[in-house]
Formats: structure tokens, C-alpha cells, sequence
């Protein structure tokens, strides 16, 4: 299983665009890049999947080079309540289980 | 369409007790999937169902756990004999029969063992 590498945490003021980076260097051919968001004391709510290049949706949009080895998660505007853990996720295609890594956190500031 | 649902979302046992915990998948939903979660770690992995069936059981302990997905009823997690390291945050995921990769969480349940 590919092993993501992102950064603990990460601040911002609101109304900012925020940039999560993470690593992927050995992401195979048929592993997909997803990524899901973690308020306190809920469950994982799946934000946005991609393969490559680029994938936006009503929430985020989410950037992936041509090599692969790494994606940008891209928040734009956020608010207060955007305040949450971020967690980066390669999986292959199918039902398998997710591998979780400890996540970004992310702190918006008023 | 309700979300996936867990119950009870608290539950206090003492050490030695039993935990029961209860997931629903969403409507539709034919493959289950449980969660363990510590605090400030991300979530680990314990166990795959499909109805009736186990399907992967790496992330589980061989040990005092028990997982099933009955035909009828919600899928159930069991931890015998409780001790205080099973104190974490239990998540339940499901995922339609179709080959897809999201995965819906439910709120979890929060397990306290005193």
C-alpha cells in the first residue's frame, strides 16, 4: 500500500485559499488519490477523488502532477468552519479497505 | 436516503464486560466496514464484511473481537472481556455492491472503559 506523507498542520485566515500537499512516491498504476475531512467527534466525510491532473467539485478541487507522486488539495475561500483534519489517501480501485495516515490539521483563523 | 448509522454513540463498560456495537449501512449498502480510531491518530483498519460473509479480518485482534454483517440487521462489532486499551472511538463504513471507492462513515461510537 502507497504510504502518504502530508504536513501535521497548517493555519489560515478565512477567506484564504488553502493548499494541502501530499506524497505519494510509491503509488501504483491502479491506486486512486482520495481525500476525506474530520471534524471532532465525527466520522470521515469523503471530500474529493481523483487519477489525475485535475478534479474540482462543489467543495474542493484537487490538483495531481503527471508523475503522480504527489496531489494538492485545494480548499478555496475557507471559513471557520473549515477548521477539521484532512487526511490523504491512495487506495486501488474496488472495495478495499482505506489507509489511514494522522491527517493534516487545519486551523482557520478569524 | 439516511447515512450510515452507529450505535449506541457512547458506550461506557468496565474492564472485563462486554461491548456491543451496532452499524447500519446506508440503504443500498452491501459491504461493511469497521474502524478503530485512538486519540490524535488517524483511523486503523479492523475488519471488511460483506452479508453473511468476512471478507478481510487483518486489522482485528485474534483475540476477545468478533465482527458479523447477518443477512437481516445491522452488522455487529463484539469485544469480550473489555480492558482500557479498547477505550478509542469505533467507526462503521459502508459501500455499495458495485466495485466503487467511497466509502460512507457513520458517526461513530465512542467506547469508555473504565
Amino acid at each position: 500500500l502507497a504510504k502518504t506523507t502530508q504536513p501535521i498542520s497548517m493555519d489560515s485566515y478565512e477567506g484564504q485559499e488553502v493548499n494541502i500537499t501530499c506524497s505519494h512516491n510509491n503509488i501504483a498504476t491502479n491506486d486512486y488519490i482520495t481525500w476525506y475531512q474530520q471534524f471532532p467527534s465525527q466520522g470521515p466525510r469523503f471530500i474529493i477523488q481523483g487519477y489525475k491532473t485535475k478534479v474540482t467539485n462543489e467543495v474542493a478541487s484537487l490538483f495531481i502532477p503527471a508523475d503522480r507522486k504527489s496531489s494538492t488539495l485545494s480548499l478555496p475561500r475557507v471559513s471557520l468552519s473549515d477548521t477539521a483534519v484532512y487526511y490523504c489517501l491512495v487506495k486501488s480501485s474496488g472495495n478495499t479497505p482505506l489507509v489511514f495516515g494522522k491527517g493534516t490539521r487545519l486551523s482557520v483563523i478569524a | 436516503n439516511a447515512g450510515v448509522m452507529q450505535n449506541p454513540r457512547h458506550l461506557v463498560r468496565r474492564r472485563g464486560q462486554e461491548a456491543r456495537l451496532r452499524c447500519s449501512p446506508m440503504k443500498g449498502h452491501s459491504h461493511v466496514y469497521w474502524y478503530r480510531q485512538l486519540p490524535e491518530e488517524g483511523l486503523k483498519f479492523m475488519v471488511y464484511l460483506q452479508k453473511e460473509n468476512i471478507i478481510d479480518e487483518s486489522g482485528m485482534p485474534k483475540e476477545r473481537f468478533s465482527a458479523e454483517f447477518p443477512k437481516e440487521g445491522p452488522s455487529i462489532l463484539r469485544i469480550q472481556q473489555v480492558v482500557r486499551g479498547d477505550s478509542a472511538a469505533y467507526f462503521c463504513a459502508s459501500s455499495p455492491p458495485n466495485p466503487s471507492d467511497t466509502q460512507y462513515f457513520g458517526p461513530g461510537t465512542r467506547l469508555t472503559v473504565l
